[in-house]
């Protein structure tokens, strides 16, 4: 176990909808990324947020979304949801300084589009 | 732009024997972290090890050991006495910090490591 937690588990929507992920992080961690992870890839970065303000993203579109609060959840909202949009969604929380600022990883939620 | 290379898809060995997983990374950068991050079957992603490139001494944590070699930008793991529990896909992942309190991680495709009975 990391402490991250994750919102919901699984997920099935619909093409065109829109979703919103959870996530949980450590106490103290005030860094979130979130990854798209299709079957057999690895993660790929979407943003991150330090300080609840988005501080890089990765080649994704404008309708992928976040937010970041003070109690250290945050969270991911997709617009307009495609069927590519399918994969597994991961969160990871990092404290802003110390060893490598390594990241520790939440489950996951799995999305499914049709 | 970095780019993280794993070039085994699949690795199979038997329990108790040692195995070795490859990454290569491109980057122009002189300053960040390497890291090995191990994903079980539906379970959570977690951390294996992790190297500073700053640092010669190859990292180890038990039955796990990098040979990171900096300029030719080679970063493998080493599973020693392989177990049963060592199955999982495993990603290597290079990071940079962008800002305070921000950076920048780039995963590999992974390779899928069984081990047999």
């Amino acid at each position: 176990e990391t402490g991250v937690t994750q919102s919901p588990t699984h997920l099935i929507k619909t093409r065109g909808q829109q979703v919103t992920l959870r996530c949980s992080s450590q106490s103290g961690h005030n860094t979130v990324s979130w990854y798209q992870q299709a079957l057999g890839q690895g993660p790929q970065f979407i943003f991150q947020y330090y300080r609840e303000e988005e501080n890089g993203r990765g080649n994704f579109p404008p309708r992928f979304s976040g937010l970041q609060f003070p109690n250290y959840s945050s969270e991911l909202n997709v617009n307009a949801l495609e069927l590519d949009d399918s994969a597994l969604y991961l969160c990871a929380s990092s404290l802003p300084s110390g060893k490598g600022n390594t990241q520790y990883f939440g489950p996951g939620t799995r999305l499914t589009v049709l | 732009a970095q780019t993280v290379t794993q070039s085994q898809p699949e690795m199979s060995v038997q329990e108790a024997e040692t195995v070795t997983l490859s990454c290569t990374y491109d980057t122009s950068e002189n300053n960040y972290y390497l890291f090995w991050y191990k994903q079980p079957p539906s379970r959570q992603m977690i951390l294996v090890i992790r190297q500073e490139a700053y640092k010669q001494q190859n990292a180890t944590e038990n039955r796990f050991s990098v040979n990171f070699q900096k300029a030719a930008k080679s970063f493998s793991l080493k599973i020693s006495d392989s177990q049963l529990g060592d199955t999982a896909m495993y990603f290597c992942a290079f990071m940079k910090q962008t800002g305070a309190g921000t950076y920048k991680y780039i995963f590999g495709t992974g390779t899928r490591l069984k081990v047999l009975a």
